[in-house]
């Protein structure tokens, strides 16, 4: 069966650290990979998606990247935080070619704050 | 990317059926209709999808306007652990890697 695994799942970084998060997908190949992030109360951005290796789509500029070295790895990455950094960061994946019917599965997700 | 509205929130009484109401006025032709819910500190879980008929699985149905302009997620029985902010998101042709998005959601309180 299909796994997704995040972490860590909580973070307290200080205000200019760096930031890599690491997400892994187990038992199903070239998947469609994705990171949002939720701010405090509701609603979840999407950051970033990848559909293969080195392919990263970006959906808002901010001070966050991404990159996928390996099929089922997908890491989101900055140089510098920032105080509005902070946030619920989740990984989900989906299988490709069903855009407009695919399920997608969530990991556990990285709660971050930056102070 | 059509958009949808959900009311903010709704609450509900436990073992009580609970409707949760969804409007795309500009929904497509091709655009599937697709349920997820979150839990308190919880990545989304799917729930449901559909794009004409109605549909139904082990945790809820979907109704959808014979128009296409509103859909409905029913919980037939209401628990407890059904406390959760809950996403209709359409899903639609142009839609590059399978991407969702999201917006606000209906936060679902249960009562005892």
């Amino acid at each position: 069966s299909q796994t997704i695994h995040q972490w860590p799942a909580t973070l307290v970084q200080p205000v200019g650290s760096p930031l890599s998060l690491e997400c892994t997908v187990e038992g199903t190949s070239n998947p469609n990979l994705y990171w949002y992030r939720q701010a405090a109360g509701r609603g979840l951005q999407l950051l970033f998606y990848s559909v293969g290796i080195g392919q990263i789509s970006s959906e808002v500029p901010q001070n966050l990247s991404a990159s996928r070295p390996q099929d089922r790895q997908f890491i989101l990455s900055s140089k510098k935080l920032l105080l509005s950094d902070s946030g619920f960061y989740l990984c989900a994946w989906s299988v490709p070619g069903q855009p407009r019917t695919a399920e997608a599965f969530f990991g556990q997700g990285t709660r971050l704050t930056v102070v | 990317d059509a958009k949808t509205t959900q009311p903010n929130s709704m609450e509900s009484n436990e073992e009580e059926p609970v409707h949760l109401p969804c409007n795309h006025s500009t929904i497509s032709g091709t655009d599937y209709i697709h349920w997820y819910r979150q839990l308190p500190s919880q990545g989304p879980e799917y729930v449901i999808h559909g794009l004409t008929s109605n549909v139904n699985n082990r945790m809820a149905s979907l109704a959808i306007a014979e128009d296409r302009k509103s859909s409905t997620l029913i919980l037939h029985r209401a628990t407890l652990r059904d406390a959760a902010v809950y996403y209709c998101i359409l899903n639609g042709r142009d839609n590059q890697g399978g991407k969702l998005i999201f917006g606000q959601g209906t936060e679902l309180s249960v009562k005892p």
